[in-house]
């Protein structure tokens, strides 16, 4: 099956940083989500990018599908965006989807 | 965006009973539900694919006897851990995916439930 791997494992910055997360993917995708889970547990949709650039706020990211990366940008961090930020992938096109997960990129932005 | 809410948030049971969780899409049609569990720290990894008005498809590994799974409708799903053991004590979160108003492919997750069996 496809593999993603994310990195960092693990980022710890000050309150204004800006970092960069890195999503690599071992096979072509048709979709690949961004999330963050926040605290509680609640996963929060940030982007639905199997390709291209998109940006939200503070937020962007980028995936180059044939080179099977994805980056999400954070800029200005703000402790509120601590957290874990999930990678996940499908090659399906239709059908039932099954998303994979990667192992996840713990951010930790403190004051 | 797309909500799905799931209840309870957190329960507590004790070994041998049965526990259910519900998954509900409040604002859209979810023809597939899926079941997703989180160990501490860890990743998603995904238990079943619920279809409506269909038997659920599991993981390989997941035992369909203990994880009982019925989507009786187009906006609930639910599922049941039944004769719940301590090792069954897990981060179990649902998503539902929309193929009408929303981008056909994109997931959206519940709050999670947090089992916890003593």
């Amino acid at each position: 099956g496809i593999q993603v791997e994310q990195s960092p494992p693990d980022l710890i910055l000050q309150e204004g940083a800006n970092s960069t997360l890195r999503c690599n993917f071992s096979d072509s995708v048709n979709n690949l989500q961004w999330f963050h889970q926040n605290p509680w547990g609640q996963l929060i949709n940030l982007f639905y990018i199997p390709s291209g650039t998109k940006q939200n706020g503070r937020l962007s990211a980028t995936t180059v599908a044939t080179e099977r990366y994805s980056l999400l940008y954070i800029s200005s961090s703000q402790t509120t965006d601590s957290g874990v930020y999930f990678c996940a992938v499908d090659k399906r096109t239709t059908g039932a989807q099954k998303l994979v997960f990667g192992q996840g990129t713990r951010l930790t932005i403190n004051p | 965006g797309a909500v799905v809410s799931q209840h309870p948030s957190r329960v507590i049971c004790k070994s041998g009973t049965s526990v259910k969780i519900e998954c509900r899409s409040l604002d859209f049609q979810a023809t597939t539900m899926f079941w997703y569990r989180q160990f501490p720290k860890k990743s998603l990894m995904l238990m079943a694919t619920s279809n409506e008005g269909s038997k659920a498809t599991y993981e390989q590994g997941v035992e369909k006897d203990k994880f009982l799974i019925n989507h009786a409708s187009l906006t609930l799903s639910t599922l049941t851990v039944t004769s719940a053991h301590p090792e069954d004590s897990s981060f179990y979160i649902c998503s539902a995916k929309s193929g009408t108003s929303f981008s056909y492919n994109e997931q959206f997750f519940g709050p999670g439930t947090r089992l916890t069996v003593l």
